[in-house]
């Protein structure tokens, strides 16, 4: 248990609708990284924050958009949702944004119809 | 971005040393070499990381080239439990704190 929650595990939802994946860092670290895992694009790094600010953004779409609340958990929003966007959301929180160990939750499975 | 080249499978028999190179020829001086392993239906996990010296920690051992530009990370006995994808990543903290993942190799443990 790497001490990274995530909720929910499993959604379902249909193409051009909106979700919101939720990540609690580990007690204590201010950093958190979203990555995506797809079967075509393997594990992707998508936006870091640290502290409630962003850091550092990978490739993540126009459609995606995240956020650190000052409690330090951070949501990814997904809106107009296509088929290609089912994949598996990884979060991972590390205890400062320059950190050389960074620890993933179980990720949520998300998938689009 | 420097970039790592693994093999894409390997075989161990359980209780035996498993050695997983991994190539980095364009290595700069500042990148950390990084080892994190996903066992199946979990997310990564870290394991091991170094920079010029040789480490060792509960989990595994990282031996690296005098001229840096290979490593090998080595489990000293592999269990069943070790069957993973094993990822090498180099991380260059002053161009940000991502980890960008390669295909990794896939290690099958054989009792």
């Amino acid at each position: 248990d790497s001490g990274v929650t995530q909720t929910p595990k499993h959604l379902i939802t249909a193409t051009g609708q909106r979700v919101t994946l939720r990540c609690s860092p580990r007690s204590g670290d201010l950093s958190v990284y979203w990555y995506q895992q797809s079967l075509d694009q393997g594990l992707q790094f998508l936006i870091q924050y640290y502290n409630g600010e962003e850091r550092a953004k990978g490739n993540i779409l126009e459609r995606f958009s995240a956020q650190q609340f000052p409690d330090l958990h951070s949501e990814l929003n997904l809106s107009s949702l296509e088929l290609g966007d089912s994949a598996l959301y990884f979060c991972a929180s590390s205890p400062w944004g320059g950190s050389n160990e960074q620890y993933f939750g179980p990720g949520t499975r998300l998938t689009v119809t | 971005d420097a970039k790592t080249t693994q093999p894409n499978s390997m075989e161990s028999n359980e209780e035996e040393p498993v050695h997983l190179p991994c190539n980095h020829s364009t290595i700069s001086g500042t990148d950390y070499i990084h080892w994190y392993r996903q066992l199946p239906s979990q997310g990564p996990e870290y394991v091991i990381h170094g920079l010029t010296s040789n480490v060792n920690n509960r989990m595994a051992s990282l031996a690296i080239a005098e001229d840096r530009k290979s490593s090998t990370l080595i489990l000293h006995r592999a269990t069943l439990r070790d069957a993973a994808v094993y990822y090498c990543i180099l991380l260059n903290n002053n161009a940000g704190n991502m980890l960008t993942f390669g295909g990794g190799t896939r290690l099958m443990v054989k009792p």
